[in-house]
């Protein structure tokens, strides 16, 4: 079975520097997507980035950006200039690809990030 | 992005009583839409998957009979909670997505709280 772990609970970042959030995921798959969500307190899922597995060049959304490494099984999402609005739970989230998959999604466990003015 | 409106978004009912959420997704086909549950400060847990037409899928140890799930048109489900408990209190989320599609868009969310 699929899992998807995040290690780290919480996580604080000063505004306008750098944070990296760690996931991992076991899958027997080779084909997959995964994606980092962003939960604000409001409570609405938001995508904040999606990378395909067969694609080895990283996936960028301008201040958000993945290390994704498939041979670990490792998806970091970076925040680059982060910001009072970039303060919310962060999940990552694997799917399996192809045409009998449903579409299910995994969840990590979830990161509480804190942006400190 | 396609959006997707869950009602209501907060709902009280008392204990014993059944209560029903609304998934609409208002400018795609969803074929296939999703019901997760949430604690506070944990993840979503997925409740069943259901497909337009068809019986719900439900997850290992998610009672069916409790949570009746509804997808009779593509572009609605609901979850029916029945003989609510207040254990049963918790955030409860919708995602749906078309057959082509590559991200679920996700409802709002309705919080549930049984007295």
């Amino acid at each position: 079975a699929q899992t998807v772990t995040q290690s780290q609970p919480e996580m604080s970042v000063q505004e306008a520097e750098t944070v990296t959030l760690s996931c991992t995921y076991d899958t027997s798959e080779s084909d997959y997507y995964l994606f980092w969500y962003k939960q604000p307190p409001s409570r609405q899922m938001i995508l904040v980035i999606r990378q395909e597995a067969y694609k080895q060049q990283n996936a960028t959304e301008n201040r958000f950006s993945v290390n994704f490494q498939k041979a670990a099984k490792s998806f970091s999402l970076k925040i680059s200039d982060s910001q009072l609005g970039d303060a919310a739970m962060y999940f990552c989230a694997y799917r399996r690809r192809g045409s009998s998959n449903t579409g299910k999604l995994i969840f990590g466990q979830g990161t509480t990030l804190q942006v400190k003015p | 992005g396609a959006v997707v409106s869950q009602h209501p978004s907060r709902v009280i009912c008392k204990s014993g009583t059944s209560v029903k959420i609304e998934c609409r997704s208002l400018d795609f086909q969803a074929t296939t839409m999703f019901w997760y549950r949430q604690f506070p400060k944990q993840s979503l847990m997925l409740m069943a998957t259901s497909n337009e037409g068809s019986k719900a899928t439900y997850e290992q140890g998610v009672e069916k009979d409790k949570f009746l799930i509804n997808h009779a048109s593509l572009t609605l489900s609901t979850l029916t909670v029945t003989s609510a408990h207040p254990e049963d209190s918790s955030f409860y989320i919708c995602s749906a997505r078309d057959n082509w599609g590559t991200e679920a868009f996700f409802g709002q969310g309705t919080r549930l709280t049984v007295v």
